[in-house]
């Protein structure tokens, strides 16, 4: 499968709790975002990088937020003390032009 | 700030034309695009137009753009059931940031036999 990967595809944790997503975008593609989305809504922009720099930030990207990526390839977005809030779908995509999207990791908080 | 809105839901008929309307309010838009989002699934690029386009046709696919109006629909021709889904459609503005897309919320669209 040469289609942006994330894992995992579910997780139900405690609030209070760190989770930590992964995204492995489609190989040489020097861009990658993390967009959320929750019911009912469409997407929203969270953050991208431009091989292992990240350039840009949104402000829905609390501090309990952080995002990496190190080597310019697999990006790994993390929170921390999850709130029933963060419950939502995360989604990667990956472009050298279009974007293409993960089938997200939904994250349900307790 | 930036504002994308759909209606929420279609119906249509196996066979007849879906038209999915999109207004927007930000003027300095570069490109317009529609996804397909089916359950389980990620996003689908379906098409896109850029802003000095007024229409762009994609095999079954009609795309409209009244950039007056800020107005975009998605025309599906012989919509068939395998085109329920919701679709998205979104904008990005300047070429540095074309990957920073602004999503409605989403219209269902559900095509009955």
């Amino acid at each position: 499968d040469t289609g942006v990967s994330q894992n995992p595809r579910h997780k139900i944790t405690k609030r209070g709790q760190n989770v930590t997503f992964r995204c492995d975008p489609i190989s040489e593609h020097n861009r990658l975002y993390w967009y959320r989305q929750t019911l009912g809504q469409g997407p929203e922009f969270l953050t991208y990088f431009q091989n292992e720099a990240q350039l840009e930030k949104s402000r829905l990207l609390s501090d309990r937020f952080s995002a990496e990526r190190p080597k310019g390839s697999f990006s790994t977005l993390e929170i921390q003390r999850t709130e029933q809030g963060d419950s939502a779908m995360y989604l990667c995509a990956s472009s050298p032009g279009e974007l293409f999207f993960g089938e997200g990791s939904r994250l349900t908080v307790l | 700030g930036e504002d994308v809105e759909q209606s929420l839901f279609l119906s249509v008929r196996e066979g007849d034309s879906s038209v999915i309307n999109c207004t927007y309010t930000d003027s300095s838009s570069t490109y317009l695009y529609w996804y397909k989002q089916e359950p389980g699934a990620g996003l689908q690029l379906l098409t896109y137009i850029f802003s000095n386009m007024d229409m762009k046709q994609d095999q079954r696919l009609t795309v409209l753009l009244n950039k007056k109006d800020k107005h975009l629909s998605l025309r599906i021709a012989d919509t068939q059931t395998g085109d329920s889904a919701i679709y998205f459609c979104a904008e990005s503005g300047e070429s540095d940031s074309w990957g920073k897309l602004q999503f409605g919320a989403g219209t269902q669209v559900v095509v009955t036999p």
